[in-house]
C-alpha cells in the first residue's frame, strides 16, 4: 500500500524552463510535507518543506504547492538548471516526529 | 556544524556474516532514524530511536534485524545473518526535535556475497 506517490518515474526539461514534479498521497492524517533531493550515491538532501496549513511555500527557484483536497503537492523549480538534474523524492510525516514516508521519486534530466 | 555521519559507507559481506552500520547524528539531535533503499525503490522507514529509546521499529524486519542509540557513541543498526536480499542503502537520519527536518547521512551500501 504506496501511500505516498510519484506516478511519473522520470521528467526531462529544457534548461530555463520550468520542471513540475507532482505526488499524490492517500493518508489524510498527514500533517507535513517535504522534498528531497538525491544524487547517485549520495544521501537525499532536504530541498524544502510544507506544513498542511499552508497552500504554498518558496523558497529561491523552488516553490512547492500543497492541495489538500486533492491530495497533491507539487515541486516547481524555475528555472531550471542543469546541475538540478537528480531524483527528487516526495514525503510526508504525520507530525514533527513521526517517521517520514517517501514517494518512490522522479528522475528530472535538465538538458542544457 | 559536521552534517550526519555513516561509516562505513560501504560494506561487503557473505551470507550467514554480520553487519553492522553506524550512524553518528548532527550534532544536538537526539533523534535517529534509519531506512533503507533497495535497488530501484524509494527509502522505507525501518526504526525511530531516541537516546537509549527505540521509539517506533514498525519498519524493521522481524528476525535479524536489531537497532541501538546509546546513551554514548553513534547509533548502530546490526543485521545478523546476512542473505543477499539484504543488499541495500541504509540511510540514516537526524531530527533535532524542535523541527521537523529529518537530516540524511551519505548512506551505507550493503553488498552480501
Amino acid at each position: 500500500d504506496q501511500q505516498v506517490k510519484q506516478n511519473s518515474p522520470s521528467l526531462s526539461v529544457q534548461e530555463g524552463r520550468i520542471s513540475i514534479l507532482n505526488c499524490d498521497y492517500t493518508n489524510s492524517m498527514f500533517d507535513y510535507f517535504l522534498w528531497y533531493k538525491k544524487y547517485p550515491a549520495e544521501g537525499p538532501t532536504f530541498l524544502i518543506s510544507i506544513s498542511s496549513i499552508k497552500d504554498k511555500n518558496e523558497d529561491g527557484r523552488f516553490t512547492v504547492f500543497l492541495n489538500k483536497s486533492a491530495k497533491h503537492l507539487s515541486l516547481h523549480i524555475v528555472p531550471s538548471q542543469p546541475g538540478d538534474s537528480a531524483v527528487y523524492f516526495c514525503a510526508a510525516s504525520g507530525t514533527s516526529y513521526d517517521k517520514v514516508i517517501f514517494g518512490p521519486g522522479t528522475s528530472l534530466s535538465v538538458i542544457p | 556544524n559536521a552534517g550526519v555521519m555513516q561509516n562505513p559507507r560501504h560494506l561487503v559481506r557473505r551470507r550467514g556474516q554480520e553487519a553492522r552500520l553506524r550512524c553518528s547524528p548532527m550534532k544536538g539531535h537526539s533523534h535517529v532514524y534509519w531506512y533503507r533503499q533497495l535497488p530501484e525503490e524509494g527509502l522505507k522507514f525501518m526504526v525511530y530511536l531516541q537516546k537509549e529509546n527505540i521509539i517506533d521499529e514498525s519498519g524493521m524486519p522481524k528476525e535479524r534485524f536489531s537497532a541501538e542509540f546509546p546513551k554514548e557513541g553513534p547509533s548502530i543498526l546490526r543485521i545478523q545473518q546476512v542473505v543477499r536480499g539484504d543488499s541495500a542503502a541504509y540511510f540514516c537520519a537526524s531530527h533535532l526535535g524542535t523541527e521537523e527536518t529529518q537530516y540524511f547521512g551519505p548512506g551505507t551500501r550493503l553488498l552480501v556475497l
